[in-house]
């Protein structure tokens, strides 16, 4: 049972750009969220989705931040026109249904660096 | 917002030693969690724990909840070179529909051979 995907593991990117990371949760998990590794900080949380719903965004930026996770496909984070600031580790995790639903399991990460 | 303040934040022991970290936080946590991560990869889950007061063992490592739910602490007995890592623990906020959790900032393993 393969774990949480995430691709790319490492994107560079100019101010200005866009970048797209890409997470699919473990198989049977219907809950994706996201979190952000800062240099030197712990995770902080971003967003949760279920499927084509955005649950909880309270951890997002306001502007430039965006994620999605539709009825067919991986869950994707969008940030547009990236600054230096965003560089960090961004990391996705899933959780079933049930009486589990407390375990988050994570995948190995997307290492965004902005020139 | 709910913090958890971890300690210590670093720590340097020989292999053979025991040691014990600590998850506190002012608030009360329906679950909390221990992760494991290793440089350039995810966090790895090591064990959730629910009930005030529960004990789980996980070979050489116990684990435990604080009686209100507000606190956790990682022991590990003989500790070996290869627990070295970053331990992280992570509350779950209420019992409602958000699913986000509190992460502390980390202990640093290293266990020298």
């Amino acid at each position: 049972n393969a774990g949480v995907m995430q691709n790319p593991r490492h994107l560079v990117r100019r101010r200005g750009q866009e970048a797209r990371l890409r997470c699919s949760p473990m198989k049977g998990h219907s809950h994706v969220y996201w979190y952000r590794q800062l240099p030197e900080e712990g995770l902080k949380f971003m967003v949760y989705l279920q499927k084509e719903n955005i649950i909880d965004e309270s951890g997002m930026p306001k502007e430039r931040f965006s994620a999605e996770f539709p009825k067919e496909g991986p869950s994707i984070l969008r940030i547009q026109q990236v600054v230096r600031g965003d560089s960090a580790a961004y990391f996705c995790a899933s959780s079933p249904e049930g009486l589990r639903r407390n375990e988050q399991f994570f995948g190995p990460g997307t290492r965004l660096t902005v020139l | 917002t709910q913090l958890l303040e971890q300690s210590p934040q670093f720590l340097s022991i020989q292999e053979g030693e025991n040691l014990t970290v600590y998850c506190n936080s002012s608030s009360v946590f329906s679950s909390l969690q221990w992760y494991r991560q290793e440089p350039g990869e995810g966090p790895v889950l090591l064990v959730t724990v629910v009930t005030g007061g529960e004990v789980k063992k996980l070979k050489r490592l116990t684990f435990q909840f604080g009686d209100a739910r507000k606190d956790s602490s990682l022991h590990i007995t003989a500790a070996q070179p290869g627990d070295t890592g970053l331990y992280l623990c992570a509350g779950r906020e209420g019992s409602g529909n958000t699913g986000k959790l509190i992460f502390g900032q980390g202990t640093t393993l290293q266990v020298k051979p």
